[in-house]
């Protein structure tokens, strides 16, 4: 079955503008996770969305923000942009089980701010 | 505060001896502990896991070690191959936590020469 589907997989943007990343996770996978990944700072947990309900939250400011559609797909957006968001967003989906670690990911949305 | 901790940033192994990657972390709360490898351009795909309840988990080459006390694991690969050349992650859950959030580590690249 299809995979992580992340899109767009390249995007440049300039400071303080704002963006929007999309997510369409394995069929049947109800949980999304978002991820960011730096030079260095491996993945930071962004925030998990589960049926459409916000999870978990990681310890990012209020401009990045996510929501999941009833068909599970997700979106995270980032706004008033600085030159430190720029970084690999990563999507994870999974069947939503209680912590089950086991997450699949896309090839990822490679953000860059100028 | 990084609660998972990979200081080594890169390991070069001879193809078919064994690669050792470490891991550190702090919270005690973390019951639960995956590897990961990352291709370029590739999202991270789950490698091998272990449960706090046991201290080993073997997985045809790869076998993951869990020290409790000293808060460690490591991942052995067994034999080497250039195919295993990639970033590999570890990660780390508290089952408690509702939902699938993972903290991981920085990443070690791991080069297995021919």
């Amino acid at each position: 079955k299809a995979g992580v589907t992340q899109t767009p997989r390249y995007l440049i943007k300039t400071r303080g503008q704002q963006v929007t990343l999309s997510c369409s996770p394995i069929s049947g996978h109800r949980s999304v996770s978002w991820y960011q990944q730096t030079p260095g700072q491996g993945l930071q947990f962004l925030f998990e969305y589960f049926s459409e309900t916000q999870r978990n939250k990681g310890n990012f400011p209020g401009r990045f923000s996510g929501r999941q559609f009833s068909n599970s797909r997700s979106e995270m957006n980032v706004s008033t942009l600085e030159l430190g968001d720029s970084a690999l967003y990563l999507c994870a989906s999974s069947s939503g089980g209680w912590n089950t670690g086991e997450l699949f990911f896309g090839e990822g949305s490679r953000l860059t701010v100028l | 505060d990084q609660q998972v901790k990979q200081n080594s940033p890169s390991l070069s192994v001879q193809e078919g001896r064994i690669s050792i990657l470490n891991c550190d972390y702090t919270n005690s709360m973390f019951d639960y502990f995956l590897w990961y490898k990352k291709y370029p351009a590739e999202g991270p795909t789950f490698l091998i896991s272990i449960s706090s309840i046991k201290d080993k988990n073997e997985d045809g080459r790869f076998t993951v070690f869990l020290n409790k006390s000293a808060k460690h694991l490591s991942l052995h690969i067994v034999p080497s191959q250039p195919g295993d050349s990639a970033v590999y992650f570890c990660a780390a859950s508290d089952y408690n936590n509702a939902g699938n959030m993972l903290t991981f580590g920085g990443g070690t690249r791991l080069m297995v020469k021919p």
